[in-house]
């Protein structure tokens, strides 16, 4: 069975400000990793994914993520976040044509 | 290309009854999955089906069953309804099954169970 663990439920940062926000999957088998953005009202939306090559892979709107395999993880990254990116970030693995989801990560930037 | 369409957007039924939802994917989307997102059990996998074959299911009961057409459009439904089933289900289509391609997800059918 495969699982997806989020560090952080909530994270209030200050404009300009880092982000990292951490993931940990657990799959005995190739997978492929994902990141997804849900802005308040709309649509969850691709923001980066990885499936294989490069493991710093970069995403929509100054996104990055490092697949790092030794430790099952692939964290997000922005080096300096803006208000706009208030929003709930999820990490997600697919494996074997089953997608697993992690429980979000509620993200505000204070202006 | 217009998005993933999720008829209707709203619905509110009572225990015991049965429901369906409607899921259109993005033109020449072939693959379409169904989450239930909840506050306190996050977006849970309930199944995808590809080419009218069901081919992943989640840990969910019987009740919850679903098809898909010819034309890739997609439903979903629920009989004998709990309050428990009282959720945003979300629709998401993908252009095939190959595991790298990502979903596309529509706004969703918030369901309340009275």
């Amino acid at each position: 069975a495969q699982s997806v663990s989020q560090h952080n439920h909530h994270v209030i940062l200050s404009e300009a400000a880092s982000l990292e926000l951490g993931c940990n999957y657990s799959y005995g088998g190739t997978v492929n990793l994902f990141w997804y953005v849900q802005y308040p009202g709309q649509h969850l939306q691709l923001l980066l994914k990885y499936f294989s090559g490069d493991p710093l892979v970069k995403g929509i709107k100054g996104f990055e993520a490092e697949f790092i395999k030794s430790k099952f993880s692939f964290n997000l990254r922005k080096p300096s976040v803006q208000w706009s990116d208030t929003a709930e970030y999820f990490c997600a693995v697919k494996g074997a044509g089953k997608s697993t989801f992690g429980d979000g990560t509620t993200l505000t930037v204070k202006p | 290309k217009a998005g993933v369409t999720q008829t209707p957007r709203y619905l509110i039924k009572t225990r015991g009854q049965q429901v369906t939802l409607s899921c259109s994917p993005i033109s020449g989307h072939r693959s379409v999955s169904w989450y239930q997102q909840t506050p306190g059990q996050g977006l849970q996998f309930l199944f995808e089906y590809f080419s009218e074959t069901q081919r992943n299911k989640g840990n969910f009961p019987g009740r919850f069953s679903g098809r898909q057409f010819s034309n890739s459009r997609s439903e979903m439904n629920v009989s004998t309804l709990e309050l428990g089933d009282s959720a945003l289900y979300l629709c998401a289509s993908s252009l095939n099954d190959r595991t790298y391609n990502e979903q596309f997800f529509g706004p969703g059918t918030r369901l309340t169970v009275l």
